[in-house]
């Protein structure tokens, strides 16, 4: 069974940094994209960009470009979005979900991180 | 970037009638190379992630009830609901994968009447 497993919830306070994960489990982990979506409270989804694991290829969206770092260990199977400096208009859920041919988010989504970060 | 625009931003409906979203591209979205407009559809209810239900503008995936169906091409789409159930409750999202950056609509909020 195909699953994206995300990591647990986080209480950051601005100026912090922050890690966190995507496992897919069950499928080739090199043969699909992560995409990373943000979600603010009350608000629709927002694309933040995608990674390929099997070749490195990162696209971030123009509003995040230089404010999130995509990376993946292929090893664990596993993708990471990071932030060196966590302002408090990250807050929000954050979704990874697997990238299908053709560019689609398709259907296995991870449940979600909630970040909060506030002083 | 490509800007979807969805109307109604709400919607109630009674149970059992018909409920229609649209959802306008800023430019198109269909590819002529294969013939396909790279258009999709989610559903989301709270606390879970946004559910496929409607990909390339009209096919329906796996499992989703047939009364979700999905039409338009090139910068017009819209997702029909028909006999709404209790459980079709949820926002609704357009989305465009045709070009980077990826974009989704600002939703509709569909209620029972």
């Amino acid at each position: 069974e195909v699953q994206l497993v995300q990591s647990g919830t986080e209480v950051k306070k601005p100026g912090e940094s922050l890690k966190i994960s995507c496992k897919g489990i069950g499928y080739n982990f090199l043969n699909y994209g992560i995409g990373w979506v943000r979600q603010l409270p009350g608000k629709g989804p927002e694309w933040m960009g995608v990674i390929h694991p099997g070749d490195a290829q990162i696209r971030y969206s123009p509003s995040c470009q230089g404010l999130v770092t995509f990376s993946a260990d292929k090893s664990i199977t596993t993708a990471y979005l990071q932030w060196t400096s966590l302002k408090a208009s990250d807050t929000a859920m954050y979704y990874c979900a697997r990238q299908e041919p053709g560019g689609l988010l398709g259907n296995y989504w991870g449940l979600g991180t909630l970040v909060t970060v506030s002083s | 970037d490509v800007v979807m625009t969805q109307s109604p931003e709400s919607l109630a409906v009674s149970l059992g009638e018909g409920a229609t979203i649209n959802c306008k591209s800023s430019q198109s979205v269909f590819y002529s190379s294969n013939n396909v407009n790279y258009l999709a559809w989610y559903q989301q209810k709270p606390g879970q992630p946004p559910k496929l239900l409607i990909s390339w503008a009209s096919t329906r995936e796996s499992g989703v009830p047939d009364r979700f169906s999905g039409s338009g091409s090139g910068t017009d789409f819209t997702l029909t609901i028909s006999n709404l159930q209790a459980e079709d409750v949820a926002v609704y999202y357009c989305h465009q994968y045709y070009s980077l950056p990826r974009t989704f609509g600002q939703g509709t909020k569909l209620e029972i009447k």
